[in-house]
Formats: C-alpha cells, sequence, structure tokens
C-alpha cells in the first residue's frame, strides 16, 4: 500500500531563513507528487506537482521541489522564507496516468515562521 | 474564476441532529471529491463522483453518510445521525475526469457536541 511519510510535524524557522520540508513515499511505481499548503481555516492550495520529466519543479510563491527516485524523497525548499509563508504544508503522491484520481497525503508539517 | 465553493463554513450542531454540507465545485470539471481532515487520521478521500455518479464510495465510514451529485454544479454530504466522533474539517475538491491536479474548497469545520 502507499504511504507519505512527513517525518517533521513542526518546524520554526527566521524570516529570511531558507526552508526544506522532507517528504518520502512509498509506493510501487513512479507516482504522480505534489506538495500543497493550507492556511489557517483555508483549502488546500496547490504548491507545485511532479508528472514527469525534469526532477526539479517550480512551484508558485517561490517554492520548489526535487524528486530523488533513488531516495523516494520530494522534498520542498525555499530559500528565503517570508512571514506569510507560516501554515502547514501537505505532501501527496497518486498514482500516474489519466483518470488516477487517488491521493495518498501525509500528516503534515507545520511551519511556524519567526519576524 | 470562482472556486470550490463551500458551505457553511462552520457547523456546530448536536449529537443525534442531521448534517448537511454543500459543495460547489469549479465550473466545467467533472469529477468531485469529498474528504474529512482530522488530527489522528489525516486527509481521507471519502467518495468520488464522476459526471455525477458515484464511482469510490470505499471511503465512506458508515451508513450514517450518504453523498448525492444530483447536477453537475451541486454535491452534498450528509450525516445522519450525527455523533461527536464526526467532528472534523470537511473538504470538497473537484477537477477534470479524475486526473490531477484537484482544487480544494475553503472546508466545512464541523463540531457535534
Amino acid at each position: 500500500a502507499q504511504s507519505v511519510t512527513q517525518p517533521d510535524i513542526h518546524i520554526t524557522v527566521s524570516e529570511g531563513a531558507s526552508l526544506e520540508l522532507r517528504c518520502n513515499y512509498s509506493y510501487g511505481a513512479t507516482p504522480y507528487l505534489f506538495w500543497y499548503v493550507q492556511s489557517p481555516g483555508q483549502g488546500l492550495q496547490l504548491l507545485l506537482k511532479y508528472f514527469s520529466g525534469d526532477t526539479l519543479v517550480q512551484g508558485i510563491k517561490g517554492f520548489e521541489a526535487e524528486f530523488k527516485r533513488s531516495q523516494s524523497s520530494f522534498n520542498l525548499r525555499k530559500p528565503s522564507v517570508h512571514w506569510s509563508d507560516a501554515a502547514e504544508y501537505f505532501c501527496a503522491v497518486g498514482p500516474s496516468g489519466a483518470g488516477s484520481y487517488q491521493l495518498t497525503f501525509g500528516k503534515g508539517t507545520k511551519l511556524s515562521v519567526i519576524p | 474564476d470562482a472556486g470550490v465553493i463551500q458551505s457553511p463554513r462552520h457547523e456546530v450542531t448536536e449529537m443525534g441532529q442531521e448534517v448537511t454540507l454543500r459543495c460547489k465545485p469549479i465550473s466545467g470539471h467533472n469529477s468531485l471529491f469529498w474528504y474529512r481532515q482530522t488530527m489522528m487520521r489525516g486527509l481521507e478521500l471519502l467518495i468520488y463522483f464522476n459526471n455525477n455518479v458515484p464511482i469510490d464510495d470505499s471511503g465512506m465510514p458508515e451508513d450514517r453518510f450518504s453523498a448525492k451529485m444530483p447536477n453537475a454544479s451541486f454535491s452534498t454530504l450528509k450525516i445522519q445521525p450525527s455523533e461527536p466522533r464526526d467532528s472534523a474539517v470537511y473538504f470538497c475538491a473537484s477537477n477534470t475526469d479524475g486526473g490531477q491536479p484537484q482544487h480544494f474548497g475553503d472546508g466545512t469545520r464541523l463540531s457535534i457536541l
């Protein structure tokens, strides 16, 4: 069965510092990979996705993520964090291919930003 | 463009009452998903509709839960009777032909007293 592990429940960084959120997955084949962000009281907003091709993907709000097949990882990075990035971040995986609707989410990493 | 619209945003009711959550998907999307988010279990898919037809309801926890999609622009998730353990945030999401990615609404925070 597929699974997603986000090993860090809560991370605190200073504004302007770099950020890396970890995501490891267990899946039988190369999956589709996603990062979503959830601000308090809001729904999940898609930050970026990986379907195929270049393993370094760029997303919105200055985020990027790198797919490493050998490590079954899809870590999210940002070079300089802004106070508005404080939120909860979810990694998700799903089967590749058209009509593949299933998504398995990690438990999330809550990011706090110190001004 | 309007996103996925859910109502109500918050619902507080007493155990045993019927609860109805509503969702309007993004116009043009023919796939709709209901999720439940809890601290213990995270985000779980409850049911998936494609072209108004339920395709996968394996995540519906029990018979107290039911979902309908009478037309392409409206879906309901009903809990009857409600129990305290149903307290959670319920999200609706939509996309095209069950593909990826899914677009989420802002959720309904449900509290059953």
